[in-house]
Order: C-alpha cells, then sequence, then structure tokens
C-alpha cells in the first residue's frame, strides 16, 4: 500500500505554545488529507478533512482557530495546535487518499503530543 | 453514514481462523465496506475492502451476503502478531473526498 509519514512521531511541549505536525504522502498524489485524534482505549475521531488548495472542513466541535490545518501541496498537510493545553494531549492521526472517490485512505504513523 | 455494530471484543488461540461480525442495517446502495487493523500507537492498516459477495487477499476474506446489511472479516490462522483493534467502516464516496468514522471497533486477543 501507499506511504504516509508524520512528523515528529512524538513531541512533548509547555503549555501555550504552538506544535506544528506535517502529513506527507510519499508515492502518491493525495488529493484529500484527514486529521483524526485518538485518546487512550478509544476509537479515533475525525477532526477535519482538507482538500490541497483549499479550506479545511472541520467536524463538529473541533475548533478552526485552535487547530489549524494547511493542505498546501499534493503531498504536505499540516496540523498546528496552537496555544496548545493539557487537554490537547493526544495521539494524532493523519490520512491521505487520492482522485478515486471510492480510494482507500492510508494512514500516517501518528504522532504523540504530550503538553505539560 | 451508515452506523455499524461489531462485538467489543474477542479471544482466541493461535492457529484458529477468526471471523468477525459487523452489522451496518442503513447501508446505502453505493456504500462499501472496508476493515482496518491498528496496533497501539499506531495508525490504522488497511486489511480488506469490498462492496458485494467475497473479497480475499493474502491477509483476509470479506464475506458480504446479498442484503449487505452485514459484513463478516475472516482471518485464517491468526498467529499473537494479529492482537489488534479492529475496525469496521462503511465509506460513502462525496463527491471527490470521502469521510471514514470509527466506531468502537473491536479488540481481539489472540492467546497461544
Amino acid at each position: 500500500g501507499a506511504v504516509v509519514s508524520q512528523h515528529p512521531s512524538w513531541v512533548i511541549c509547555k503549555s501555550g505554545t504552538s506544535v506544528k505536525i506535517e502529513c506527507r504522502s510519499l508515492d502518491f498524489q493525495a488529493t484529500t488529507m484527514f486529521w483524526y485524534r485518538q485518546f487512550p482505549k478509544q476509537s479515533l475521531m475525525l477532526m477535519a478533512t482538507s482538500n490541497e488548495g483549499s479550506k479545511a472542513t472541520y467536524e463538529q466541535g473541533v475548533e478552526k482557530d485552535k487547530f489549524l490545518i494547511n493542505h498546501a501541496s499534493l503531498t504536505l498537510s499540516t496540523l498546528t495546535v496552537t496555544s496548545a493545553h493539557p487537554e490537547d494531549s493526544s495521539f494524532y492521526i493523519c490520512s491521505a487518499a487520492g482522485r478515486v472517490p471510492q480510494e482507500t485512505q492510508y494512514f500516517g504513523p501518528g504522532t504523540r503530543l504530550l503538553v505539560l | 453514514l451508515a452506523k455499524t455494530t461489531q462485538p467489543i471484543s474477542m479471544d482466541s488461540y493461535e492457529g484458529q481462523e477468526v471471523n468477525i461480525t459487523c452489522s451496518h442495517n442503513n447501508i446505502a446502495t453505493n456504500d462499501y465496506i472496508t476493515w482496518y487493523q491498528q496496533f497501539p500507537s499506531q495508525g490504522p492498516r488497511f486489511i480488506i475492502q469490498g462492496y458485494k459477495t467475497k473479497v480475499t487477499n493474502e491477509v483476509a476474506s470479506l464475506f458480504i451476503p446479498a442484503d449487505r446489511k452485514s459484513s463478516t472479516l475472516s482471518l485464517p490462522r491468526v498467529s499473537l502478531s494479529d492482537t489488534a483493534v479492529y475496525y469496521c467502516l462503511v465509506v460513502r464516496p462525496m463527491d471527490s473526498s470521502y469521510k471514514l468514522i470509527f466506531g468502537s471497533g473491536t479488540r481481539l486477543l489472540v492467546r497461544p
């Protein structure tokens, strides 16, 4: 299957700082990328959908000013957690899909964020 | 999107065949069914996808009856490394993007 990478794999930051997470599709062009959050022992929760060159669509209850998403190219999307707080500590996972609607989503390895 | 229901957990032993059934009573005509596997602290990994009847790949088989209101993921001869959470999802193509809404999944524990 296709390869999706995330960077960093884990990050620890102080409360109030901003953290950027990168998601890259390494061997295909991703017209759509998705960002999920997963708390321990829970399922993945979709945060937002981003299409290349357009604004992200956020799920209900997800603050767009808190979680800034940029999908500047067909291989890169970034999620910036602004003014992070301890409750933002979670496992953030991105996925990428190509042009065909039925195409499989390929997931990145995830980024563990710990806000102190 | 059609809601999916699957067992919260299952136990098995090495070498056995494991069948995980998922119900999706409200599946629509254009929806298709996808299964993912997730290990702790990793992103989900695609297992198999199908629309109807039977699909088989090198990892698993997916059985979908004619009414498509349920599907069964079959893992032949599981090993300890198959211990993971398995998610059944109904996917609805919408224009050029589509969402995956994850349910609670099934935690499979394979014992020696």
